[in-house]
């Protein structure tokens, strides 16, 4: 079964800081596709990105940045120069591909990013 | 173009009531998703609608939620009756169908509503 794990519960940085966060995952599938969404306090889920397996190129769009490494079944997010508008849970998510009609997404539990002033 | 939206934001009913939940998704998606995040724990999959037919109702955690999309419009989900259990968040999203483009399927949420069961 697929599996999605952040470790970090939570981040606490101060502003201009870089935070990482980290994602780790699990599956059997050899296509798959793997996501982060933003939850602000407002309470929706904002995509920030899709990845697919067979693309392991990092990616960065302006002070976001992605680095997917499928050896380690790691794709992890880096927020540089962090402002307080950054402040909000992070979510990693995964689908694969096995149905051809939509899929699923299986979450990592979320970290919470606190940039303080 | 208007998001997913869900309505009520919030609603707290009390233990063996029925509450509705509805959803409606980005104009044109055929795929809708349900998923709820009970407090402490993973965002977690209900079920999936291409379009007014369930796809995957694997998620569904009893047959207390009843979840319908008729028309391939809006959908409700239907919890009768509530249990302390089912407080948490749920979530809707919604996804342009993309036939030849298997797992390319990126869903858009909605803000969630946050169901207290007292």
């Amino acid at each position: 079964a697929q599996k999605v794990t952040q470790a970090q519960t939570e981040i606490s940085v101060v502003e201009k800081e870089d935070v990482t966060l980290d994602c780790v995952y699990e599956t059997r599938d050899t296509t798959y596709y793997l996501f982060w969404y933003k939850q602000p306090p407002s309470g929706e889920l904002v995509f920030l990105i899709r990845r697919n397996s067979f693309d392991e190129q990092n990616e960065i769009s302006g002070r976001y940045s992605w680095n997917f490494q499928k050896s380690t079944s790691s794709f992890n997010f880096t927020i540089t120069a962090s402002q307080v508008v950054d402040s909000a849970v992070y979510f990693c998510a995964l689908s694969e591909t096995i149905k051809a009609a939509g899929n699923k997404l299986t979450f990592g539990g979320g970290t919470r990013v606190l940039v303080k002033p | 173009e208007a998001g997913v939206t869900q309505f009520p934001s919030h609603s707290v009913i009390e233990k063996g009531q029925t509450v509705t939940l509805r959803c409606d998704p980005i104009s044109g998606h055929d795929n809708l998703y349900w998923y709820r995040r009970v407090m402490g724990k993973e965002i977690k999959f209900l079920l999936h609608f291409v379009k007014e037919s369930k796809q995957d109702e694997s998620g569904m955690p009893n047959n207390r939620f009843l979840a319908e999309r008729t028309g391939g419009t809006y959908s409700t989900l239907k919890v009768q009756p509530a249990e302390l259990e089912d407080s948490g968040v749920y979530f809707c999203a919604s996804s342009p169908r993309e036939w030849r483009l298997a797992g390319l399927d990126t869903q858009y949420f909605g803000p969630g509503t946050r169901l207290t069961v007292l």
